[in-house]
């Protein structure tokens, strides 16, 4: 079956460095892959859509690879700021999922001052 | 408004007891999808309305659940019956299209808890 997986363990940087999140999947070949951010007590926000054909995507300080072969996304964060302090959720999809995703359980990222 | 907005923001209910949520969708957005979302978990899916008609329902998880979206914009998530393991927060968003490349808008969600 179909699994998604990110990095379980909370990440913890000191402001300033480049923070890297991790998404793998298995058993799935996503034609897009976004990447959402969630605040506690609040619904997830979109930050990222990356196709299947775009090796990378940038956007202000964040970065997204997409790796088809090594089935898995890296999602990087550079000059991290303490207001990056959040979970982040990765979401492939596929073209005949209809419009549902399927999330990983998310990494929570802490930034230090 | 400006976003998804969802009612009420936390539930209490009694083990047995019915309850109602609401979603309040982004006006236009064509799609509509709830989801549950355990603590420490991603959200998981439930159900997806496009318009008034409900295009998939594998997500929820017995017959106790039941949505609707009866005039193509507000929706309301039931269940029935609520058991403790219930308890979670319950998401709706909503987007523009059904689009497989849509970014879906998310509300604050719902936490229900059943004692």
């Amino acid at each position: 079956s179909q699994k998604i997986e990110q990095n379980s363990e909370a990440l913890n940087i000191q402001e300033g460095k480049t923070a890297t999140l991790t998404c793998n999947y298995t058993n799935y070949s996503p034609a897009y892959l976004q990447w959402y951010r969630q605040d506690p007590g609040r619904g997830p926000v979109f930050l990222l859509l990356i196709r299947e054909n775009e090796k990378e995507k940038r956007k202000e300080r964040l970065k997204v690879t997409f790796d088809t072969t090594l089935k898995q996304s890296l999602f990087h964060i550079t000059a991290s700021q303490p207001a990056d302090s959040a979970t982040y959720l990765c979401a492939p999809r596929k073209y005949n999922q209809g419009g549902k995703l399927i999330f990983g359980q998310g990494t929570e990222l802490s930034v230090k001052p | 408004g400006a976003g998804v907005s969802q009612s009420p923001r936390y539930k209490v209910a009694k083990r047995g007891q019915d309850v109602a949520l609401r979603c309040d969708p982004i006006s236009g957005h064509v799609s509509l999808f709830w989801y549950q979302q355990a603590l420490g978990q991603g959200p998981e899916f439930l159900t997806y309305f496009q318009n008034e008609a409900q295009l998939d329902k594998s997500g929820l998880p017995s017959d106790r659940f039941f949505a609707e979206r009866p005039e193509g914009s507000v929706s309301t998530l039931k269940i029935q019956r609520t058991q403790q393991e219930d308890s979670a927060v319950y998401l709706c968003a909503s987007s523009l299209t059904g689009f497989t490349s849509n970014e879906q808008f998310f509300g604050p969600g719902t936490r229900l808890t059943v004692l």
